[in-house]
């Protein structure tokens, strides 16, 4: 979805490095999250903030931290990034509405050495 | 069938054919229930959604039924495409605060065979 974007797209890291990986949308939407994507394993949520002020862990969120610079923006990063880590990492937004329908970016996929 | 470890349930189908695939879910308190449509190199992408307290939604081409007393969800594809070619999640949604939590399950290949 071209409303949300997600950079880089693709990202080859060694053990210990410090990634960041960033998402921004233009759908005007308060809510992002950060996920998680492993084969056969399903989506599986990190983090998410309701707005620029709120920010909540997911499911999975050890040895993850992330950022809400602005409505706009959500970053996630790796502090030291450890192979277990290697994985497909979706960022998402809702704006509310009957159930908070989730708008996927394109993804970003990170393998750490 | 249930996916173990890293592999996903598969259904290869003739284009023109109809498709079913099922999902079973967990939370009989889900309020929500949502089909996703994920094709190789891309996120998911939304595709229907059905309320807990309804048996059978339809759209284009697609229906979701809804069986609570078994809690098993259905996405059903009339006369499928290669375009339907995709990975296909169903998700839960449970009210959390003022939100809702998506909980997904770990998605069915779907193959189109032209």
């Amino acid at each position: 979805d071209a409303d949300v974007t997600q950079t880089p797209r693709n990202r080859i890291t060694k053990t210990g490095k410090r990634i960041m990986l960033e998402c921004s949308q233009t759908k005007g939407h308060d809510r992002m999250y950060w996920y998680r994507q492993d084969p056969g394993l399903g989506l599986r949520l990190i983090y998410y903030s309701f707005d620029v002020k709120d920010i909540n862990k997911g499911e999975i969120s050890d040895g993850y931290s992330v950022s809400r610079q602005a409505q706009a923006k959500f970053s996630l990063s790796l502090e030291s990034a450890i192979p277990n880590q290697t994985a497909l990492y979706f960022c998402a937004t809702s704006g509310g509405g009957s159930y908070n329908e989730q708008f996927f970016g394109p993804g970003t996929r990170l393998t750490v050495l | 069938g249930e996916s173990v470890g890293l592999h996903l349930p598969t259904l290869s189908v003739q284009e023109g054919d109809n498709s079913i695939i099922n999902c079973a879910y967990s939370n009989s308190a889900s309020d929500y229930f949502i089909w996703y449509k994920q094709e190789s190199g891309k996120g998911p992408q939304f595709i229907i959604d059905i309320r807990s307290n309804m048996d059978k939604r339809q759209g284009q081409r697609v229906t979701v039924l809804l069986n609570k007393t078994v809690k098993h969800l259905s996405l059903q594809i009339a006369a499928t495409q290669p375009g339907d070619s995709a990975v296909y999640f169903c998700a839960e949604a449970q009210r959390w605060g003022s939100n809702y939590k998506l909980t997904f399950g770990k998605g069915t290949l779907l193959t189109v065979n032209p």
